[in-house]
């Protein structure tokens, strides 16, 4: 099974800061088609979670634009800009390239 | 708008099984995967599984095979999976989704 690693575990960040998370791949996430299925999601305390960025880059629909994804292979990233309150929560990346579609084990952005 | 609607708490006993279903709107049905995934309290996402409605496909990660069933119903839309043997391992909430899109969860507790 496809194993992602994210990093950090926790951040903590101001309010209006930026914030950074990586997800690592243990193998590469091209799939034969060419697409890339990695996608971050938001989980919001009590709430199901939430898609952010499908396919590495591309924003879900009303996310705004200080979400952004990036990456290639087995090495992503997503960056929060000018971090606001309800940015709070536990991120996830998944993969859905090879199966077993697989999750990482999560970020929780905290407020400093 | 697409909603996923899954239903009620479900209080369990041991050795017995818990049918989840999560009915689906706004969409043509039978063409996405929908897939469930199980989160203990406090836990990261753990992902079961997917069925695509369209042929009735379905796909489980190992550790799921022989708890998780999924079946789907193109005349209500409406998907279901089925959790057999339950031990209090299985206690968790259990979520479906689509790409983009996700049901608002269910808690399972098995409990004698």
């Amino acid at each position: 099974d496809v194993v992602l690693t994210q990093t950090p575990v926790s951040l903590l960040i101001s309010l209006g800061g930026q914030a950074s998370i990586s997800c690592r791949s243990s193998q590469s996430l091209v799939h034969s088609n060419g697409n890339t299925y990695l996608h971050w999601y938001l989980q919001k305390p009590g709430q199901s979670p939430q898609l952010l960025i499908y396919q590495v880059s591309n924003r879900f629909s009303g996310i705004p634009d200080r979400f952004s994804g990036s990456g290639s292979g087995t090495d992503f990233t997503l960056k929060i800009s000018r971090v606001e309150p309800e940015d709070l929560g536990v991120y996830y990346c998944l993969q859905r390239t090879h199966n077993p579609w697989t999750f990482g084990g999560g970020t929780k952005l905290e407020l400093k | 708008q697409v909603q996923l609607q899954q239903s009620g708490a479900e209080l369990a006993k041991p050795g017995t099984s818990v049918k989840l279903s999560c009915k689906a709107s706004g969409y043509t049905f039978t063409s996405y995967y929908i897939y469930w995934v199980k989160q203990r309290p406090g836990q990261g996402l753990e992902w079961i599984g997917y069925i695509y409605p369209g042929n009735g496909g379905t796909y489980y990660s190992e550790k799921f095979k022989g708890k998780a069933t999924f079946t789907a119903d193109t005349s209500s839309s409406t998907a279901y999976m089925l959790l057999g043997s339950l031990t209090p391992e299985d206690s968790a909430y259990y979520f479906c989704a689509r790409l983009g899109y996700w049901g608002q969860g269910v808690m399972v507790t098995v409990s004698s």
